[in-house]
């Protein structure tokens, strides 16, 4: 059975600090999503890593995937206070048009 | 926007009674899905569609069905609600399962 695991859940941090989150998942799988979600909102796409060594940039956030540690990586650079949201991995489970999702990570930047 | 509303937005029903969540889209991509999302857990997958009447479960389904009729519209039916399907239901859309899944607004449900 695929499980995602982020870790920490919550992160309180301060503006213009840097940070790495982290999600595992247990079986093998080549797909990974990140997403965001604000309060009372609906879930935003950030990142789609769909190989080994991918890597992708957006502003502040770059989310890395090694599928042989089975582990993503999404670092925050210089931290700001619009990056405050909870932040969800997905784990394609193999081969099928499912996602298994992470609990998600609270995310607050504090000025 | 990826073009996808979920009808109706709130609604509070009873237990026991029917309860029919729609999902409409205007882009006509082929894979349609429907999530619920509750404190503590993230995501999870209720049922999905790769076509028009070609649905599959989950990793949640019981108590849930599906159809799909039209490429546009996937319907979520709670034959019978119950109190643990209180929750937020998301609708998604993706054109190849590759690519990242769209969600649209959100339902909130309340099983009373």
């Amino acid at each position: 059975e695929l499980k995602v695991e982020q870790n920490p859940l919550f992160l309180s941090m301060q503006e213009g600090k840097n940070y790495t989150i982290y999600c595992n998942y247990s079986t093998t799988s080549d797909r990974l999503y990140w997403y965001r979600q604000d309060p009372g909102k609906s879930l935003e796409s950030l990142f789609v890593l769909l190989s080994n060594g991918a890597v992708k940039q957006e502003g502040r956030l770059m989310a890395s995937l090694d599928t042989k540690a089975r582990l993503s990586t999404l670092h925050i650079t210089a931290a700001v206070h619009d990056l405050s949201a909870t932040y969800f991995c997905a784990v394609e489970k193999g081969g099928s048009e499912k996602l298994v999702f992470g609990k998600g990570m609270k995310l607050t930047v504090n000025p | 926007d990826a073009g996808i509303t979920q009808s109706p937005r709130h609604k509070v029903t009873e237990t026991g009674t029917p309860v029919t969540l729609r999902c409409h889209q205007t882009e006509n991509h082929r894979y349609m899905y429907w999530y619920r999302q509750d404190p503590g857990h993230g995501l999870r997958l209720i049922h999905y569609s790769y076509g028009v009447k070609d649905t599959d479960k989950g990793e949640v389904s019981d108590g849930y069905s599906v159809s799909r009729s039209k490429t546009e519209d996937f319907l979520l039916t709670l034959e019978s609600a119950t109190s643990s399907q209180t929750s937020v239901y998301f609708c998604a859309i993706s054109v190849y399962r590759q690519e990242t899944q769209y969600f649209g607004p959100g339902t909130r449900l309340l099983v009373l």
